[in-house]
């Protein structure tokens, strides 16, 4: 079994601060791990994957995630905020569960104050 | 790479309407196709798991007479709510993955926001 915790359902920063947005996980087997984000009205776009790689995972518009397997946790930082990163975001984990489905979790709105 | 359209992005119709939502990865194949629901402010909830030349994979709860998918191609996946009414009235969003296992992420479409009247 599998299943994703995101702490947050709401974070508001200010532009230019520093954005953490928090993932936990569990998973029976090794996990892969993946952070999308979502405008209003439209679908999902993938920011990152965890693939057993490398455990920091830089992704587009700036934004990287640190895989802790001791932590279990899989959070999306950037650096500095943009007005434009205002959006929900959702973590989400797959593995070798039957159809390789994808867990999320509840989603988390970022808003971002000029 | 790796877009996946969806169609169509707004639909507006009458109780006891059956309608077809279309979900194409555009430049690449995809053994498997995922349909979800999206309710306002709340995560995705998966439907069903569409498999190319077999049939789908419904979730618990998910009528499979009600919510009919055919998955005919590598790159097209049909979701067809029938005899749709208001309760039905939600976010559709397909996502399709490149073969090659759970590191393969999914790549979504952008939805289709079905209304009932």
């Amino acid at each position: 079994a599998q299943s994703v915790t995101q702490l947050g359902s709401h974070v508001s920063v200010s532009e230019g601060a520093l954005v953490l947005l928090r993932c936990n996980y569990s998973s029976s087997v090794p996990p892969y791990l993946f952070w999308y984000v979502q405008y209003p009205n439209q679908g999902l776009q993938l920011l990152l994957k965890y693939t057993s790689a490398a455990t920091l995972v830089k992704g587009i518009n700036g934004f990287e995630a640190e895989f802790k397997k001791s932590e279990t946790s899989f959070h999306l930082t950037k650096p500095s905020a943009h007005m434009s990163d205002a959006a929900e975001y959702f973590c989400a984990v797959s593995g070798a569960n039957a159809g390789n489905m994808l867990t999320f979790g509840g989603g988390t709105r970022l808003m971002v104050k000029p | 790479g790796a877009v996946v359209s969806q169609h169509p992005s707004w639909v507006i119709c009458k109780s006891g309407t059956s309608v077809k939502i279309e979900c194409r990865s555009l430049d690449f194949q995809a053994t498997t196709m995922f349909w979800y629901r999206q309710f306002p402010k709340q995560s995705l909830m998966l439907m069903a798991t569409s498999n190319e030349g077999s049939k789908a994979t419904y979730e618990q709860g998910v009528e499979k007479d009600k919510f009919l998918i055919n998955h005919a191609s590598l790159t097209l996946s049909t979701l067809t709510v029938t005899s749709a009414h208001p309760e039905d009235s939600s976010f559709y969003i397909c996502s399709a993955r490149k073969t090659g296992g759970p590191n393969q992420p999914q790549h979504f479409g952008d939805g289709t926001r079905l209304s009932i009247l």
